[in-house]
């Protein structure tokens, strides 16, 4: 099983900042088979990127993903009030699995 | 455009079984595989197993094989999952999500609203 690991685990930051998070796998993913998502309380996750660095349909472009083989990061150019979220990566290169889960929050 | 329905929430005794279902909506159900993840109170999402409309071929996580089964419900485009031997840890949030058209293995671009299954005696 691949393991994702992601770090930090959570962000304090303020409207306006930049942020990075990082998402390191196991083994290998091949074809870069990452994603991310997002999560707010009480509802489902969003997927933000595919593919490590394609945005989904909708998603701003101050999403951004970038990475392959195991290091694998999302940047956030310009953080809004409504991206203080949960965000997780996804393998799914060998069966499927999540990261641990990264928390931006409000400083 | 692809929407995914869940039933609705469900409480269980420890020992019993729930099946959740997830209604499919949009075009070619066939070429979505519909996949379970859970998300235990206050826990991170964890991907339980997936079926393909295409040909029903199931695959599921380790940890719950023996007592999980995915369906697809091809002629009503109803998936459904089903978990016996429920524990108390098996209370949590049950999503249902498709992946990419004609990929087993893929990102969930659509998710349905989740279903809260608690158990307790």
């Amino acid at each position: 099983e691949i393991v994702l690991t992601q770090s930090p685990g959570k962000l304090s930051l303020s409207p306006g900042d930049r942020v990075t998070l990082s998402c390191r796998a196991s083994q290998t993913l091949i074809a870069n088979s990452l994603a991310w998502y997002q999560q707010k309380p009480g509802q489902a996750p969003r997927l933000l990127i595919y593919d490590a660095s394609t945005r989904a349909t909708g998603i701003p472009d101050r999403f951004s993903g970038s990475g392959s083989g195991t290091d694998f990061t999302l940047t956030i150019s310009r953080l809004e009030a409504e991206d203080f979220a949960l965000y997780y990566c996804q393998q799914y290169g060998g069966s499927l699995s999540f990261g641990q889960g990264a928390r931006l929050e409000t400083k | 455009e692809v929407q995914l329905v869940q039933s609705g929430a469900e409480v269980r005794r420890p020992g019993s079984t729930v099946k959740i279902s997830c209604e499919f909506s949009g075009n070619s159900f066939t070429d979505y595989c519909i996949h379970w993840v859970a998300q235990a109170p206050g826990k991170g999402l964890e991907w339980l197993g997936l079926v393909d409309p295409k040909d029903g071929e199931t695959m599921y996580a380790e940890k719950l094989r023996g007592r999980i089964t995915i369906t697809a419900g091809t002629s009503v485009y109803i998936p459904s999952m089903e978990l016996s031997s429920l524990k108390s840890e098996d209370t949590a949030v049950y999503y249902c999500a498709a992946g990419k058209i004609g990929a087993r293995l893929s990102a969930f671009h659509v998710w349905g609203q989740g279903t809260m299954v608690t158990v307790s005696s």
